[in-house]
């Protein structure tokens, strides 16, 4: 069975960073390309960051572009999001995905919570 | 990018009707449109990709149609799980974009 897991999610002050990880099981991890996609609060979905499968390509929507970091470590099935300078607008659930581009988003982590406010 | 455009925003439906959902994209998409269905407090849910390929383990009763800028998502009777927010999603530009949602809400 496909898991993702999130963590790393919290309150943090504007400016400030945070480390998000997924875990993941049941497929194997190093053929997949894996997004991040974030919903801010009663808001819709927007893609953040997608990486290869090992990790030489790496793509980010234009608003967090120099901020955010997204890797991967295949030996421990692990995908990370590290995100700087942290905006009010940052504030939402961060979703770990498998994106094995068709079809997209095929499995979905429960998400993890990400508030940056003072 | 890619503005994809969905319609209505709310959709009230009863129990055991059809509910017909749409999504319009800025430009051809050709056939690389998914729907996901999100119930809240939960994760999206792949249902459809290719704009008509139900996704594995999702009932017959949702379809999709269309190409290129006009699409459908239908459901030909409502179940009570069914009632949530309906995602479209583009993926043949990049970046990948979704549309605003659908809720459909029991009538």
């Amino acid at each position: 069975e496909v898991q993702l897991v999130e963590s790393g999610g919290g309150l943090v002050q504007p400016g400030g960073s945070l480390r998000l990880s997924c875990a993941a099981s049941g497929f194997t991890f190093s053929t997949y390309w894996m997004s991040w996609v974030r919903q801010a609060p009663g808001k819709g979905l927007e893609w953040v960051a997608n990486i290869q499968q090992h990790g030489s390509e790496k793509y980010y929507v234009d608003s967090v572009r120099g901020r955010f970091t997204i890797s991967r470590d295949n030996a421990e099935n692990a995908l990370y999001l590290q995100m700087n300078s942290l905006r009010a607008e940052d504030t939402a659930v961060y979703y770990c995905a498998r994106d094995p581009m068709t079809p997209p988003f095929d499995y979905w982590g429960q998400g993890t919570l990400v508030t940056v406010s003072s | 990018e890619i503005v994809m455009t969905q319609s209505p925003a709310t959709l009230s439906v009863s129990p055991g009707e059809r509910a017909t959902l749409s999504c319009r994209a800025g430009q051809s998409v050709s056939s690389n449109l998914g729907w996901y269905q999100q119930k809240p407090g939960q994760a999206p849910r792949l249902l459809i990709f290719g704009a008509s390929t139900r996704a594995t383990g999702i009932p017959a009763r949702f379809s999709g149609s269309g190409s290129g800028t006009e699409f459908t998502l239908t459901i030909s009777s409502l179940q009570s799980e069914d009632f949530a927010v309906y995602y479209c999603l583009q993926y043949n530009d990049w970046p990948k974009t979704f549309g605003q949602g659908t809720k459909v809400e029991i009538k």
